[in-house]
C-alpha cells in the first residue's frame, strides 16, 4: 500500500525568503508520479509541480522546485522568494502505475503562512 | 478556472437524508474521480469512473454510490447521512485512465454540512 507522510503540520516564512516543505512516501512500485498541490483559502486544489520517478532531474516551475530522492523516498518542495499569495495548505501526493488506476494518494498537508 | 464544474457549491442537510452531488468534467475528459476532504480523514479517494464504467474504488462507504452518464457528467449519491459525512467533496477529471499519467483537474468542490 502507498502512504504519503508530511511531518510538518504548519510552517511559516517571511516574505521573499525561501522555505522547504517535507514529504516522504512509501511504495513498492518502481514507476510512479509525485505531486505538490496547493489549496489556498478558496479551497481550490491547484497543481504546483510534478515529478516522474524515472526522471533523475528535479522538476522546477518558476519559484517552485523539488528535491526528489528516490532511494530515500523523499520529495520536498522548495519555494523561493515567498509571496503572500503562497499562503495555503500544501499537499504532497502520489500516483502509482501498477494498479492501473490513477487515483491520487495524499499526505495530511502542511499549512504554510507567508508573513509580510 | 480548471474547467471542471461542481454543483451545488454548498449543501446543508439533516442526518438520515440523501443528497446528490453533480460534476461536469472538462470537455473531452473521460475520467472522473471523486475525493472527500474531511477534518479527521484528510483528503481521500472515493471512486473513479472512466467513460461510464467504474474503474477504481477507494475508501467509499456502502451508503455512497456514484455513476457516470453517457454525456460524461458524474453524480455522487450519499444516503443515510451521518454527522461524520460533513466534508468537502471534490470531483476531478482527466483525459484518460490507465498506465500513463494524465493530470487531474479539480473542481471547486461541494461543501456538505450534515446537521
Amino acid at each position: 500500500a502507498q502512504t504519503v507522510t508530511q511531518s510538518q503540520p504548519e510552517m511559516s516564512v517571511q516574505e521573499a525568503e525561501t522555505v522547504t516543505l517535507s514529504c516522504t512516501y512509501d511504495t513498492s512500485e518502481n514507476n510512479y508520479y509525485l505531486f505538490w498541490y496547493k489549496q489556498p483559502p478558496s479551497r481550490q486544489m491547484i497543481l504546483v509541480i510534478r515529478q516522474e520517478a524515472y526522471k533523475q532531474q528535479n522538476a522546477t516551475e518558476n519559484r517552485f522546485s523539488v528535491n526528489f530522492q528516490k532511494a530515500a523516498k523523499s520529495f520536498s518542495l522548495k519555494i523561493s522568494d515567498s509571496q503572500l499569495g503562497d499562503t495555503a495548505m500544501y499537499f504532497c501526493a502520489f500516483i502509482g502505475h501498477q494498479t492501473g488506476a490513477n487515483n491520487l494518494f495524499f499526505g495530511t498537508g502542511t499549512r504554510l503562512t507567508v508573513i509580510p | 478556472d480548471s474547467g471542471v464544474t461542481q454543483t451545488p457549491k454548498h449543501l446543508i442537510t439533516a442526518t438520515g437524508q440523501r443528497v446528490t452531488l453533480r460534476c461536469s468534467p472538462r470537455s473531452g475528459d473521460l475520467s472522473v474521480y471523486w475525493y472527500q476532504q474531511s477534518l479527521d480523514q484528510g483528503l481521500q479517494f472515493l471512486i473513479q469512473y472512466y467513460n461510464g464504467e467504474e474503474r477504481a474504488k477507494g475508501n467509499i462507504l456502502e451508503r455512497f454510490s456514484a455513476q457516470q452518464f453517457p454525456d460524461l457528467h458524474s453524480e455522487l449519491n450519499l444516503s443515510s447521512l451521518e454527522l461524520g459525512d460533513s466534508a468537502l467533496y471534490f470531483c476531478a477529471s482527466s483525459a484518460r485512465s490507465g498506465a500513463s499519467y494524465n493530470e487531474q483537474f479539480f473542481g471547486p468542490g461541494t461543501r456538505l454540512t450534515v446537521l
